[in-house]
């Protein structure tokens, strides 16, 4: 069966980087582009972008430029989103999904994880 | 892009149907038939409920369906039922390999 299985929350101070990981089974890893899903506290998703697994070309939306990087490890079907500089406002649940990119839609998600940044 | 428009809140009664709307424009909604749909209850990650507009993935109770006309898309739940309550959002293609959610709608069965 698909699963996507991320990493384990973090607490961050600001300024610090943070490297979330998103581990895929139950199918071959690059026949599915990968999607990232910021969710903020109480708050709707924002949709960050997508990476193609087969070239690793990433497509970043407006507002998740810069900071933000997609990469992957084809040889153990993991792909990563890593912040650097980490602000207050990063502070959220990210999700990764299996993304259908020729037509926009995810349909297996990632458990989430809690990225915190404080001081 | 800019987020889809969805009302904040919709309700029915349990038996009843209930639809919500996802309002974009010609470059996103109106310019592709490739809307989606996902329910996320709390603490738990989003789920496909629609996508291409109308098509419903294995597993999802033919209660839920998609349509759209212009620069707006609706999901229809009928037959409500108590575990339908959740955080619905919409979806679309925005063109240039893009895409964009909608706000949000919170579900809530009388």
């Amino acid at each position: 069966q698909v699963q996507l299985v991320q990493s384990g929350s973090e607490l961050k101070k600001p300024g610090a980087s943070v490297k979330v990981s998103c581990k895929a089974s139950g199918y071959t890893f690059t026949t599915y582009a990968m999607n990232w899903v910021r969710q903020a506290p109480g708050q709707g998703l924002e949709w960050m972008g997508w990476i193609n697994t087969k070239t690793g070309n990433p497509t970043y939306a407006r507002g998740f430029t810069g900071r933000f990087v997609f990469s992957l490890d084809t040889s153990v079907s993991t792909a990563y989103l890593q912040i650097s500089s980490l602000k207050a406002e990063d502070t959220g649940v990210y999700y990764c999904a299996r993304y259908h990119a020729g037509n926009s839609w995810s349909d297996y998600w990632g458990q989430g994880t809690l990225v915190t940044v404080s001081s | 892009q800019s987020a889809l428009t969805q009302p904040p809140s919709a309700s029915g009664s349990p038996g009843q149907s209930v639809t919500i709307s996802c309002t974009g424009t010609s470059s996103d909604v109106g310019g592709y038939n490739y809307v989606s749909w996902y329910q996320q209850h709390p603490g738990k990650a989003p789920k496909l409920m629609i996508y291409e507009v109308t098509k419903r993935p294995s597993g999802v109770p033919d209660r839920f369906s998609g349509s759209k006309s212009g620069n707006t898309a609706s999901l229809t739940v009928s037959g409500l039922q108590a575990e339908d309550e959740a955080d619905y959002y919409c979806s679309s293609y925005a063109g240039s390999n893009m895409g964009v959610f909608g706000g949000g709608t919170k579900l809530t069965v009388l």
